[in-house]
């Protein structure tokens, strides 16, 4: 098993440009999520997508969009890249079932490193 | 305001030495996880607890929920440089989503 993978790794951007981060897991999850690290600001929850066909938006939505491609795929979408988007994106996804309870381990891809200049 | 206070920010300790890494926060919560990132990685869960006063060791780790369910503790004994890395705790807020503290970065030397 792969866990969650994410593609790509690193990533330069120009102002205003545009991309796509992918996100994959085979752990048969429900629920998949995406954050982004920033220093000194720990994980803070972009969006999450609780069951197949569904998206919520979390903390921080706003200059990104996502789509559930399937039970595996969620892909996060910058459209119009800043620099204040230059960060860490971590991929995370958990069984679903006991999301409510707070008991559920998320389990999180290696990152997409992400520099908007 | 953050809604958990992790302290302190960073440690730089001798391997061998024992440390102790806080969470807290003014809300009480049904359950709190620890996370553990390695440089270059993603975050691994290390634990959840759920109960209040619950103490839980995972080897050489001690991890302690207040008795309020407000805050948590973990505790390194005979710290190695393998316990290098960026300790998360985490709680569900109000709308079910999984809320982190800013961390706390640890650095074991050999």
């Amino acid at each position: 098993n792969a866990g969650v993978t994410q593609t790509p790794k690193f990533q330069v951007l120009k102002t205003g440009q545009s991309m796509t981060l992918q996100c994959a897991q085979d752990m048969n999850h429900n629920s998949m999520y995406w954050y982004r690290q920033d220093p000194g600001m720990g994980l803070r929850l972009i969006y999450y997508s609780a069951s197949e066909g569904t998206t919520d938006k979390g903390e921080v939505p706003n200059g990104y969009n996502v789509s559930r491609l399937n039970k595996r795929e969620f892909s996060l979408r910058l459209e119009s890249a800043a620099p204040s988007q230059t960060s860490v994106y971590f991929c995370a996804s958990s069984g679903g079932q006991l999301r409510l309870a707070g008991v559920e381990t998320q389990y999180f891809g290696p990152g997409t490193r992400l520099l908007v200049l | 305001t953050q809604l958990l206070e992790q302290s302190p920010q960073f440690l730089s300790i001798q391997e061998g030495e024992n440390l102790t890494v806080y969470c807290n926060s003014s809300s009480v919560f049904s359950s709190l996880q620890w996370y553990r990132q390695e440089p270059g990685e993603g975050p691994v869960l290390l634990v959840t607890v759920v109960t209040g006063g619950e103490v839980k060791k995972l080897k050489r780790l001690t991890f302690q929920f207040g008795d309020a369910r407000k805050d948590s503790s973990l505790h390194i004994t005979a710290a190695q440089p393998g316990d290098t890395g960026l300790y998360l705790c985490a709680v569900m807020d109000s709308s079910y989503k999984l809320i982190f503290g800013s961390g706390t970065r640890l650095l074991v030397r050999p």
